[in-house]
């Protein structure tokens, strides 16, 4: 089994760009997760996905957009980058809230 | 509103030394789930333990143990005998209990070298 599996791996992206960031999990789990890496800071949560069909904002989800395309599938879109969105973001899974997470192997955004 | 709080930033030890990494949780809420991921410099986040409110047992796996203690909300984490393999980036986690849409907070990490 792949587990969570996130693309891009790395991205460049320009001030302004838009895209997207993949997320697709084999597990069956219900809950999805967007979390952002930054030095000192933790992981912070962007948004989540308790089943499908919902999303709700986590901490941090300003300039950000989800989209929970079916059981399977969470992606995560930034429709205007800023620099202040340079970090590294992973995706988790989960059956259910409070169980452990599975996490992605992360995907590394620089923002010019 | 839950918090986590890793005082400890960066922890350097010698190879075979003990070392424990503190954790220490908020929450109002009675029914919770504590958690730690380790995050080696390959950069996948690995699962290590969870454990839940009513459950006050330490818990071993190996050279990793795990002292949950709700009197000073803490769940600090000793690996003993410490190997160079254990130098990663230490998370301490907490769920408040919120059916479905329980989420994880994370503590801010800590970073542990273990030299040869």
């Amino acid at each position: 089994n792949a587990g969570v599996t996130q693309t891009p791996k790395f991205q460049v992206l320009k001030t302004g760009q838009s895209m997207t960031l993949q997320c697709a999990q084999d597990m069956n789990h219900n809950s999805m997760y967007w979390y952002r890496q930054d030095p000192g800071m933790g992981l912070r949560l962007i948004y989540y996905s308790a089943s499908e069909g919902t999303t709700d904002k986590g901490e941090v989800p300003n300039g950000y957009n989800v989209s929970r395309l079916n059981k399977r599938e969470f992606s995560l879109r930034l429709e205007s980058a800023a620099p202040s969105q340079t970090s590294v973001y992973f995706c988790a899974s989960s059956e259910q809230g409070s169980s452990p997470l599975h996490f992605g192997n992360g995907t590394r955004l620089t923002v010019t | 509103a839950q918090k986590v709080t890793q005082a400890q930033t960066e922890i350097s030890v010698v190879e075979k030394e003990d070392v424990t990494l503190d954790c220490v949780y908020e929450t109002r809420d009675t029914t919770y789930y504590l958690f730690w991921y380790k995050q080696p410099p390959s950069g996948e986040l690995v699962f290590l333990i969870r454990r839940n409110s009513f459950d006050e047992q330490n818990e071993i796996s190996g050279r990793y143990s795990w002292n949950f203690q709700k009197s000073t909300s803490s769940f600090n984490f000793t690996i003993t005998a410490s190997q160079v393999v254990d130098s990663a980036v230490y998370f301490c986690a907490l769920s408040e209990w919120a059916g479905a849409n329980s989420k994880l907070t994370f503590g801010k990490g800590i970073t542990l070298s273990v030299r040869p």
